[in-house]
């Protein structure tokens, strides 16, 4: 199993679809969870961090499920502007950061 | 945004040629990262250094050689590389390392091709 595996995509959606990513991870003693975004030609750059309780960030919700070591992005009324590559990034005991291939996504008008 | 800065941003060399890339961070903090993304692959990290000091070499070639004089810029030296290095090689830089702080913020990258 990848230390980090991700839905491989490419996903199209029209503006203002809802549309959710996933994630699994191997290491159970993984500590910290995030969503990164990376823009055609551009850097990652922190989304959101991922938390037990599930969190919500305007359009944005992502949900950690330890027991079965699964994160979840999702995003609702697309925009345009969503389109990029989505990350799920793990951090492990080590405090090292395992990022996954990422996800594709293009809203389309 | 200005937080991490490379350069260069593009960067063509030959197999036999030296060369170096730079990063330098304003965000006041104290660990630095040099990863690299190649296409269809996913982000991997080469160095860490914390306080100026390297922590993690994750098993890199040694025809790359780290350089942190200082907590806010980080170098990358380069030689003897191969077509197979050819990729974006992307700084980055956090509060510091194993704090709990672990956000990570990244630099445009250089994006380098070895002919």
């Amino acid at each position: 199993r990848k230390e980090v595996e991700q839905d491989p995509g490419p996903f199209n959606v029209p503006e203002g679809a809802t549309v959710a990513f996933n994630c699994t991870y191997s290491n159970s003693a993984s500590q910290s969870f995030f969503w990164y975004r990376q823009d055609c030609r551009k850097e990652p750059k922190l989304l959101m961090s991922v938390y037990s309780s599930g969190n919500e960030d305007g359009r944005f919700t992502a949900q950690l499920n330890r027991a079965s070591q699964y994160i979840s992005l999702l995003i609702r009324d697309s925009k345009l502007s969503d389109s990029a590559t989505y990350l799920c990034v793990v951090r492990g005991s080590n405090y090292k950061l395992t990022f996954g291939k990422g996800t594709l996504l293009t809203v389309n008008p | 945004e200005t937080g991490v800065t490379q350069t260069p941003r593009h960067l063509v060399m030959g197999m036999t040629n030296k060369k170096s890339l730079k990063c330098e961070q304003h965000l006041g903090h104290n660990a630095m990262y040099w990863y690299k993304q190649s296409a269809k692959k996913p982000l991997e990290l080469m160095f860490v250094y914390n306080f100026k000091e390297q922590t993690e070499n994750n098993s890199v070639p040694s025809r790359f050689s780290p350089e942190c004089p200082n907590s806010s810029h980080l170098f990358l030296h380069l030689h003897t590389l191969q077509p197979e290095d050819s990729a974006l090689y992307l700084c980055a830089s956090s509060p510091e390392r194993g704090g709990g702080q672990e956000t990570q913020y990244f630099g445009p990258g250089t994006r380098l091709l070895v002919l």
